[in-house]
């Protein structure tokens, strides 16, 4: 089956500029969890969303934010970008059935902001 | 103190040596995940494991509830297996993944 997608995989933008990030899961998963790694911070929690909820939300600012589609595709938002969220951003897509549990990555997308 | 700890942080090793990776954690969990990231960043899920070991080609996972500690060793390295791989707590009430800082493993031939 296909694995998740990201799109798009590399971005530039200025600051003050806002960026939307998509996710496409696996098919059959309906958990989608955004990341962030930085050089500095590492791999950093954004949220996750659970059949267009989000279920929780990691330590970032208000600007950051997502949302999910019927269909479990999923979008993350940046607002008034600043130089600090240049990075690299990860989503995953995850089925939990009984004890059994798996997750995926995607590739991931750059942003870059000048 | 981070919640959870990767050591050692940077590894380099000959060709076919037998690799050991340790993680430590401090916070309650579901289970533990342990991930590899090539250069370029993509990231592959090796394994999660909640209890006991697994085993995958080379890879060996194991865990100890009771200590809050995990070790991937990787037996018979070879230079492609030169990574970040990182460990991560998983916490099934809330999907959130706390990350450990990673093990740069560079193998020489």
């Amino acid at each position: 089956k296909a694995g998740v997608t990201q799109t798009p995989r590399y971005l530039i933008k200025t600051r003050g500029q806002q960026v939307t990030l998509s996710c496409s899961p696996i098919s059959g998963h309906r958990s989608v969890s955004w990341y962030q790694q930085t050089p500095g911070q590492g791999l950093q929690f954004l949220f996750e969303y659970f059949s267009e909820t989000q279920r929780n939300k990691g330590n970032f600012p208000g600007r950051f934010s997502g949302r999910q589609f019927s269909n479990s595709r999923s979008e993350m938002n940046v607002s008034t970008l600043e130089l600090g969220d240049s990075a690299l951003y990860l989503c995953a897509s995850s089925l939990a059935l009984g004890t059994t549990y798996e997750q995926y990555f995607g590739p991931g997308t750059r942003l870059t902001v000048t | 103190k981070n919640e959870v700890e990767q050591s050692p942080q940077n590894l380099t090793a000959q060709e076919g040596e037998f690799i050991t990776i340790n993680c430590s954690y401090s916070v309650g969990i579901s289970a533990l995940h342990w991930l590899q990231q090539h250069p370029g960043g993509g990231i592959v899920s090796l394994f999660m494991l909640s209890s006991g070991k697994k085993k995958h080609g080379r890879l060996i996972a194991t865990i100890n509830i009771q200590e809050k500690h995990s070790s991937l060793h990787i037996t018979a390295s070879h230079p492609r297996d030169s990574a970040v791989y990182i460990c991560a707590a998983l916490n099934f009430g809330n999907e959130k993944l706390t990350f450990g800082t990673g093990t740069r493993l560079t193998i020489i031939p």
